[in-house]
């Protein structure tokens, strides 16, 4: 089955600068690749996703992008504020309704 | 903004006692997943429902996990024989597409 790993598992970078989180996936047939925050006691928030026909998808201050080939994805968060300290998961799936698999997630701290 | 609901929010039980989680799925979201979390992991899926059909349990512990979801609306995930290692977050996301899915707070089960 589909195994997705993450990296790294802890991040902290100073308020304004850039923060990059890295997955890879090993099932070519995956074609759906999520990003969730989650911050302390909450459920998983759906912050910004990407299809396997699109390399790059951007949203404000935060973008995804995936490379098919090498099989791996990544999460750009530029100018970085302290709201965006929590727990950082990408996801795949095969679409479809499909289960999502987690990576083991990313602690983000931002630093003022 | 529409929102999954789930209760309760904590659970405090001895092993081998009986427990039930409840989850509201977004109004019209006919697909219905539970995913457990442990402290420091990603989710991982425990049942998915499609209306109230079952579609993947290959990850439901059945001896001591039941799912039921009988109207296709909300559904009830239950634990008996509560064991220590069940300790965990529970998690209930649903989907309208069967691609997005969206989670509720969650159930932080705590088993003594």
């Amino acid at each position: 089955g589909e195994n997705v790993e993450q990296h790294p598992s802890t991040l902290s970078v100073q308020e304004g600068d850039s923060a990059v989180i890295k997955c890879t996936y090993s099932d070519s047939a995956s074609n759906y690749f999520p990003w969730y925050k989650q911050e302390l006691g909450k459920g998983p928030q759906l912050i910004i996703d990407i299809r396997s026909n699109v390399g790059e998808k951007k949203d404000q201050r935060i973008a995804v992008t995936l490379n098919k080939t090498a099989k791996h994805f990544s999460l750009h968060i530029t100018e970085t504020q302290p709201e965006d300290s929590a727990v950082y998961f990408c996801a795949a799936s095969k679409g479809g309704a499909q289960k999502l698999v987690f990576g083991q997630g990313t602690r983000l701290t931002i630093n003022p | 903004e529409a929102e999954v609901a789930q209760s309760p929010r904590y659970k405090i039980t001895e092993k081998s006692q009986a427990v039930a989680f409840w989850c509201d799925p977004i109004s019209g979201h006919a697909t219905l997943y539970w995913y457990r979390q442990i402290l420091g992991q990603g989710p991982e899926l425990l049942v998915q429902f499609q209306d109230e059909s079952v579609v993947d349990d290959s990850q439901l512990p059945k001896d001591r996990f039941s799912a039921e979801r009988l109207k296709g609306v909300d559904s009830t995930l239950k634990i008996q024989p509560a064991e220590l290692g069940d300790s965990a977050m529970y998690l209930c996301a649903s989907s309208q597409t069967g691609t997005e899915q969206f989670f509720g707070p969650g159930t932080r089960l705590t088993v003594l």
